[in-house]
């Protein structure tokens, strides 16, 4: 079983339209979590932090679940701009506190006109 | 401000010959770290540098892998006796620090390797 766990899509959905993504992760002990945003052929670019009380920059809205180990990401009125794969990312402390990045493998979103 | 930078951006090899990967981080930041994308699969965590500390290697799937971080700025990544399954691009990715309080990283735009 993948440590993180996304449903890898494509979503496709009109311009406009509100789009859900979900995230599992297996280690209990995963203290940080990220969405990062990855363009075809692209670097991964940092998203949004994820916080247990929730947090929201503009038309996205994240939310954690540490009891059942989920992470969400919510978009309101996509943009034909918002299409990319959506990495869903944690780090823990068996990582050795390295902060190293452990991903989901991305979830496709294509918004069409 | 420059970001992180990478060379070469593409590099063709032959099976069994030895590659090298540069990473330049942005100035000023401690933590440096390697990862790899290959094709449908998610980005993998190889190799972490911060400062003097020993480089975290938990990643690196075979011997045939190695890396340096000289005067605690530029990475090099090696690859020998490169296989086909190391097809992949090969990304490069720093933050301010590492551990405790999480700092944002920083990537790269990559090294894509075709090995032949």
């Amino acid at each position: 079983r993948k440590e993180v766990e996304q449903d890898p899509g494509p979503f496709n959905v009109p311009e406009g339209a509100t789009v859900a993504f979900n995230c599992t992760y297996s280690n209990s002990a995963s203290q940080s979590f990220f969405w990062y945003r990855q363009d075809c052929r692209k670097e991964p670019k940092l998203l949004m932090s994820v916080y247990s009380s929730g947090n929201e920059d503009g038309r996205f809205t994240a939310q954690l679940n540490r009891a059942s180990q989920y992470i969400s990401l919510l978009i309101r009125d996509s943009k034909l701009s918002d299409s990319a794969t959506y990495l869903c990312v944690v780090t823990g402390r068996g990582s050795g506190n390295t902060g190293k990045l452990i991903f989901g493998q991305g979830t496709t979103l294509q918004v069409k006109p | 401000g420059a970001g992180v930078s990478q060379s070469p951006s593409n590099k063709v090899t032959e099976k069994g010959k030895d590659v090298e990967l540069r990473c330049d981080p942005i100035s000023g930041h401690t933590a440096l770290y390697w990862y790899r994308q290959s094709l449908g699969q998610g980005l993998e965590f190889l190799i972490y540098f911060q400062g003097n500390s020993a480089p975290d290697k938990s990643g690196l799937p075979s011997d045939r892998f190695s890396a340096e971080r000289t005067g605690g700025s530029v990475s090099t990544l090696t690859i020998q006796r490169t296989q086909q399954e190391d097809s992949a691009v090969y990304l490069c990715a720093s933050s301010l620090l590492a551990g405790g309080r999480q700092e944002t990283q920083y990537f790269g735009p990559g090294t894509r390797l075709l090995v032949l």
